[in-house]
């Protein structure tokens, strides 16, 4: 079964607003990663946040980590067309540090209206 | 640097045929993985490998097979192909060894197996 699990599956905003997209998963982590898809390309890493890390933030990007509810966020604030794409959480599973596995969640749609 | 390549980007093979994904990465990363994507599924991992000449099953391995003979080239071998294993695959490579970071897509091969 899959470790992480994204909420919503769908998200449709304006352009301007913030967008939030959830990630929860089943087991304890090393750390935790989010990736952007657009449309018929490959993954893009977009963030790394560690076990032992609450929050972090990279340009409009903010990610929390709750590891006592085994979830985390993305924040995209002030959001742009070009920010339209899915949007995948990736867990490190203790014990797989040595070999990078990463397990994916099914990801959130994000449709960012101009 | 042209990152992670995979060969071909399409195919089209009717049940039964074999054929060979190659993923070629100049980065000198040590890991690289196989992912098959299908709708509402998320990304799965096939085969993995952390070194040249090691390889190691995923969560969906079935019905495939993989090959590093070369640092640079993991390839991934369909020997009887099934209407099942129509998906999109990925490959990704990463870098790190005492911790896991992030992971460098290719841009996908869709098979469509008929």
């Amino acid at each position: 079964s899959q470790q992480g699990e994204e909420d919503p599956q769908a998200l449709s905003i304006q352009e301007g607003e913030n967008a939030t997209m959830n990630c929860s998963y089943k087991t304890s982590i090393n750390n935790l990663q989010w990736y952007r898809q657009n449309s018929g390309r490959g993954l893009v890493h977009l963030i790394l946040i560690r076990s032992n890390e609450r929050e972090k933030h990279s340009g409009r990007l903010r990610v929390t980590l709750d590891t006592s509810k085994k979830s985390s966020s993305l924040l995209i604030t002030a959001s742009r067309a070009a920010d339209t794409a899915s949007y995948f959480c990736a867990t490190v599973l203790p014990g797989s540090s040595n070999t990078g596995k990463l397990i994916f969640g099914q990801g959130t749609t994000l449709q960012v209206k101009p | 640097n042209a990152g992670v390549t995979q060969t071909p980007k399409f195919r089209v093979l009717k049940t039964g045929q074999s054929m060979t994904l190659l993923c070629a990465q100049d980065m000198n990363h040590e890991y690289m993985y196989w992912y098959r994507q299908d709708p509402g599924m998320g990304l799965r991992l096939i085969h993995y490998s952390v070194g040249e000449g090691t390889t190691a099953k995923g969560e969906v391995p079935d019905g495939y097979n993989v090959s590093r003979l070369k640092k640079q080239n993991f390839l991934l071998g369909l020997e009887s192909a099934a209407p099942s294993q129509t998906s999109v695959y990925f490959c990704a490579s990463s870098r790190t060894q005492r911790d896991t970071g992030e992971l460098f897509f290719g841009e996908g091969s869709r098979l469509t197996v008929l």
